[in-house]
């Protein structure tokens, strides 16, 4: 079965470093998710992208988040300059259709660590 | 802000038992309710995307009901199996999923 796939599979950084999360989501899918869960808390929702703009986004998600399909493949997140507070799995996910429709699929994970 | 809360938070059953729980959620503005099942280490995976009033879905020994009025939705697991612990998450929304804290279960064999 076709999968999402994310790279890599841990990080760690320094505050203040900025970081690049990558994901191959499954390749007809039209619609992509980044979501995060911080350890002991809920999975919580960053942002959408559909048709090559963010079409939904959080409060979390702000200018020191940004997200890019570069190739038509991949797409990626970027956290400009990190802080602690950051550190959590961040899951990328996608759709054929919107989820008010679709399941998402999702990958598996970056562990991301902020030193 | 939408609350999407489940209930109980772990659960422990022996193999063979039936068990349920909970997902609870404000009824207003209603699209769609999702189940996942995320095992240690590996992807969410989907259950179930339930969209009407009274809907009932299966796959397999997992089945799932939707109350979209009182706002709740339960999971149900029949007989259950070594493989069947993980954490089952339930999450409501459209493009934007909101999702519980999950129910983490362990089955004793």
């Amino acid at each position: 079965e076709p999968e999402v796939t994310q790279t890599p599979s841990h990080q760690v950084t320094q505050m203040g470093q900025e970081v690049i999360l990558r994901c191959v989501p499954i390749s007809n899918h039209l619609y992509f998710y980044w979501y995060r869960q911080i350890l002991g808390q809920k999975v919580e929702f960053l942002v959408s992208f559909y048709n090559n703009e963010i079409s939904e986004k959080s409060e979390i998600f702000d200018d020191q988040f940004s997200v890019e399909r570069p190739d038509g493949s991949n797409f990626t997140l970027k956290i400009r300059s990190t802080k602690l507070e950051d550190s959590a799995m961040y899951f990328c996910a996608s759709s054929y259709a919107g989820a008010t429709n679709e399941k998402l699929f999702f990958g598996s994970g970056t562990q991301l660590s902020v030193l | 802000i939408l609350n999407v809360e489940q209930s109980p938070q772990s659960l422990h059953v022996q193999e063979g038992d039936s068990t349920n729980f909970t997902c609870s959620f404000p009824s207003s503005n209603f699209y769609a309710l999702h189940w996942y099942r995320w095992e240690t280490a590996k992807s969410p995976e989907a259950l179930f995307v339930m969209t009407l009033n009274g809907d009932e879905k299966k796959k397999g020994r997992i089945s799932a009901t939707l109350n979209t009025k009182e706002g709740y939705s339960y999971l149900y697991i029949k007989g259950s199996q070594p493989e069947d612990s993980a954490t089952y998450l339930c999450s409501r929304g459209a493009q934007k999923l909101v999702f519980g804290q999950g129910t983490r279960l362990t089955i004793n064999p």
